[in-house]
């Protein structure tokens, strides 16, 4: 099973601050997502990145919202001028995108998230 | 996308089989269906995947009926450590992944 890191495990910044929330996949895949789930809420979609560019994003994913994949390892998510509502986990997860003998197209594997307190 | 229903919550007791349904009625021609769980503050973690029929691994089995417009999540002898929360999912890609809001399984000593 593919191994993701995220980094940090919290944060904790103030309203109106910026955030970057990194993604370190140790082998290498083609897809990127992030998700977030809010503390007693479902998990949601807000972003899925491939070759370098957004291939899909949700409602949620709106300006104050950004991912690049800096280095070609690192994927990032940023958040400009961060809101209470946006404190939550956050989770990036990977997909190589291909039918494999081990997992299959739509198997996401899932980081241990970063939680996120805005202030 | 296809919309899935799930109970909210069940219990079990140590050692019986569980089983969780779903219900996609709008599932179409080219959606999988995934099975993820999830423990607190841990990321959702993958645990069965099928299309149609039936489908078995080393830690669950998934029952797809003909009509695919739901699935079964079979748990044979739960343990304490099978408490979490289940989510099942629909999709055609692996760039859409929206989650319900799942099963809460506690499994009772």
């Amino acid at each position: 099973e593919p191994e993701v890191t995220q980094t940090p495990s919290h944060q904790v910044t103030q309203m109106g601050q910026e955030v970057i929330l990194r993604c370190v996949p140790i082998s290498n895949h083609l897809y990127f997502y992030w998700y977030r789930q809010i503390l007693g809420q479902k998990v949601e979609f807000l972003v899925s990145f491939y070759n370098n560019e957004i291939s899909e994003k949700s409602e949620i994913f709106d300006d104050q919202f950004s991912v690049e994949r800096p280095d070609g390892s690192n994927f990032t998510l940023k958040i400009r001028s961060t809101k209470l509502e946006d404190s939550a986990m956050y989770f990036c997860a990977i997909n190589n995108g291909l039918l494999h003998l081990e997992f299959s197209y739509n198997e996401q594997f899932f980081g241990p998230g970063t939680r996120l307190t805005v202030l | 996308l296809a919309k899935t229903t799930q109970p909210i919550s069940m219990d079990s007791y140590e050692g019986q089989e569980v089983n969780i349904t779903c219900s996609h009625n709008n599932i179409a021609t080219n959606d999988y269906i995934t099975w993820y769980q999830q423990f607190p503050s841990q990321g959702p973690r993958f645990i069965i995947q099928g299309y149609k029929t039936k489908v078995t691994n080393e830690v669950a089995s998934l029952f797809i009926p003909a009509d695919r417009k739901s699935s079964t999540l079979s748990l044979p002898r739960v343990s304490l450590s099978d408490t979490a929360v289940y989510y099942c999912l629909v999709g055609i890609t692996g760039n859409q992944f929206y989650f319900g809001t799942g099963t809460s399984l506690t499994v009772i000593p």
